[in-house]
């Protein structure tokens, strides 16, 4: 059974740093990987969809990187601001359900 | 944009009231989806509907029941509602099975 895990729970940084999230996976076998974002009273937004035959994924100061053979997904985010404050949440999209980590709490401090 | 809306941002019920969460897609979408989410745990699928009155459980559907009446409108049912059901429900939809899913705002429950 696919179990998606993100360490660590919560992150606090000082803005303007550069940052990487986790997201392990236990069964390589996905048709793709998605990160989310979550931000109080609101929502989930979709941020980045990697396919399985992809690597990574850009979009803005966002990268997403795929590695299958090890069961790993990193978010990559330049250049942090306090907006990006948020918990975010990687996803496996495993024989047609989506396969959920329990997030990351980020905090960008000013 | 796509637009899913949810019928209330909190609720508050009683144990052993019937509760109805409901949730609305502006975008045709075929999939829509129902999660709840616990601190710790993450999102768990309740129910999925890929068609209008077609419906697969998920990981947790026990004590939960939903309907879909209309290809835009997926509704949560708790029969009797128990304090084990205080959570937060999520609902979803999109295009294709594998397409990213776009969600509403959450309903916060609190069954006493």
């Amino acid at each position: 059974k696919q179990e998606v895990t993100q360490i660590p729970a919560a992150l606090s940084v000082p803005e303007g740093e550069n940052l990487v999230l986790n997201c392990s996976f236990t069964d390589s076998a996905i048709y793709n990987l998605q990160w989310f974002r979550q931000d109080p009273g609101k929502g989930l937004t979709s941020l980045l969809l990697i396919q399985s035959s992809q690597r990574e994924q850009t979009s803005g100061r966002l990268n997403a990187s795929l590695d299958k053979s090890s069961g790993r997904s990193t978010l990559y985010i330049a250049a942090s601001q306090p907006g990006d404050s948020a918990t975010y949440l990687c996803a496996i999209d495993s024989n047609y359900q989506l396969i959920w980590g329990a997030g990351t709490k980020l905090i960008i401090k000013p | 944009d796509v637009k899913v809306t949810q019928s209330s941002r909190y609720l508050v019920k009683r144990t052993g009231e019937k509760v109805f969460l409901e949730c609305v897609q502006d975008m045709d979408h075929e999939n829509m989806f129902w999660y709840r989410q616990d601190p710790g745990l993450g999102l768990r699928l309740i129910y999925f509907s890929y068609d209008v009155k077609m419906k697969e459980k998920g990981d947790i559907p026990e004590g939960y029941s939903v309907s879909r009446e209309k290809k835009e409108r997926f509704s949560l049912i708790l029969e009797s509602a128990s304090t084990n059901q205080t959570s937060m429900y999520l609902c979803a939809s999109s295009w294709q099975v594998t397409d990213t899913q776009y969600f509403g705002p959450g309903t916060r429950l609190t069954v006493l």
